[in-house]
């Protein structure tokens, strides 16, 4: 049973464009909203992230927006740069003793920014 | 600080062979974890730790075991290993489990 889907699974955007990377979630226990950013041969590092109570969170060029009642939360990057060329991940974590104490991973979107 | 830092970066293993994966981490983090990323399935929980003493069951525990004697410290053991533990593994400590979680550089581990 995958609880976070992620799509698309590949992206390709022109510099200076905007990327927008969608996730769903099943398991209304949920209360933890990230995600990460994986460059080659490194390990995931967080971008950003949100809880439920606000609806959307903005820093810098990045920006999530969540939807509670959809069970939806989006990563915006404005002003795509070459250097965002990455694989990004959205997670959700529930309220301690929700479940498995720990992150359950969408299957990440591979994200190219043409120059 | 280090961080989160993760032994070996490779390894090789035969099938049924045993081996211990060795994570720590100097962030004095009560929260550690170890995820497996396999190619298109993102990263899935295998087990994690509260605290010293308390480890618990993630997604996929099945094959691997776990302690946590201290709390800089996290082992994961793989106790027969098989082809289809075949994966990247990442360790992972934070103030706890929906807080930032800060990843180690990963072990690539091939079972033939």
């Amino acid at each position: 049973q995958q609880q976070v889907k992620q799509s698309p699974q590949s992206l390709i955007v022109q510099k200076g464009g905007i990327s927008i990377i969608n996730c769903a979630y099943e398991n209304t226990a949920f209360d933890y909203f990230p995600w990460y950013q994986q460059f080659p041969g490194k390990g995931p590092a967080l971008l950003i992230a949100i809880r439920p109570d606000v609806s959307e969170k903005k820093e810098g060029r990045f920006t999530i927006s969540f939807n509670k009642s959809a069970k939806q939360f989006s990563l915006h990057i404005m002003d795509s740069q070459p250097g965002d060329s990455a694989t990004y991940f959205c997670a959700a974590s529930p309220a301690s003793g929700g479940g498995a104490d720990g992150l359950t991973f969408g299957k990440g979107t591979h994200l190219i920014i043409q120059p | 600080n280090a961080g989160v830092t993760q032994t070996p970066k490779f390894q090789v293993l035969k099938t049924g062979q045993s081996m211990t994966l060795q994570c720590a981490q100097d962030m004095n983090h009560e929260y550690m974890s170890w995820y497996r990323q396999d190619p298109g399935m993102g990263l899935r929980l295998i087990h994690y730790s509260v605290g010293a003493g308390i480890t618990d069951q993630g997604e996929v525990p099945n094959g691997y075991n776990v302690s946590r004697s201290t709390t800089e410290d996290f082992p994961l053991r793989l106790l027969s290993a098989a082809p289809s533990q075949t994966s990247v593994y990442f360790c992972a400590s934070g103030q706890g489990a929906n807080y930032e979680q800060y990843f180690g550089p990963g072990t690539r581990l091939t079972v033939t």
